[in-house]
């Protein structure tokens, strides 16, 4: 049984560029969320997304969007990339929506690099 | 600003020895979950303790969860090289907010 997949692992772009992360969730798993952990801190939510449609949003500009598709697997994109959206990124699915209604599996992350 | 804040930000213990960490949070909670990170990889699920649960085990760890005081613990019992990691504490309620973590190191 294959856990929650990220991918790129690593990925180095240059400010205002754009760039996509991409989710595969825990089988089984319906729900996806993304988060932002900057270097030395905890994991910050950005969204969360069920049944196709973005269900909650964490304190994130536009710039930050994403998409699920029919087989539960999600993207995030961010335009206009800045210094500061240096970070990893970590994926998490869950079987059912809301944020604290049950434990959440997490990729190994995406780290983004932008020069 | 994260309502989570663990304490202590950084933990140092021999093998053997129980490693304690502290989190406390601001406002009403649903539940409070626990997560362990290796090296800046994803995160591991611990444990989830319900806001009208007071104390619960899983292998060596404790986790107690006192509302009246907004905090919770997470004991880790007779501590091995390998739990060496950073340990997050999320509440969850209208959103889902992970504290800054203790990055615990237990020596061998």
């Amino acid at each position: 049984d294959a856990g929650v997949t990220q991918s790129p692992t690593h990925l180095i772009k240059t400010r205002g560029q754009q760039v996509t992360l991409r989710c595969s969730p825990k089988s089984g798993h319906d729900t996806v969320s993304w988060y932002q952990q900057a270097l030395g801190q905890g994991p910050q939510f950005i969204f969360q997304y069920y049944e196709e449609e973005e269900r909650q949003r964490g304190n994130f500009p536009d710039r930050f969007s994403g998409h699920q598709f029919p087989n539960y697997s999600s993207e995030l994109n961010v335009n206009a990339l800045l210094l500061g959206d240096s970070a990893l990124y970590l994926c998490a699915s869950s079987p059912g929506p809301g944020l604290a209604a049950y434990e959440q599996y997490f990729g190994p992350g995406t780290r983004l690099t932008v020069t | 600003s994260q309502q989570g804040e663990e304490d202590p930000q950084a933990l140092s213990i021999q093998e053997g020895e129980n490693a304690t960490m502290n989190c406390s949070y601001k406002t009403s909670i649903n539940n409070l979950q626990w997560y362990r990170q290796n090296s800046g990889r994803g995160l591991v699920h611990l444990i989830l303790i319900r806001s009208n649960e007071r104390e619960k085990h899983s292998g060596r760890l404790r986790v107690t969860l006192d509302t009246s005081k907004k905090s919770s613990s997470l004991l880790i019992t007779a501590s091995r090289a390998a739990d060496t990691a950073s340990y997050f504490c999320a509440t969850g309620g209208q959103n889902f907010v992970f504290g800054p973590g203790t990055r615990l190191s237990v020596l061998p």
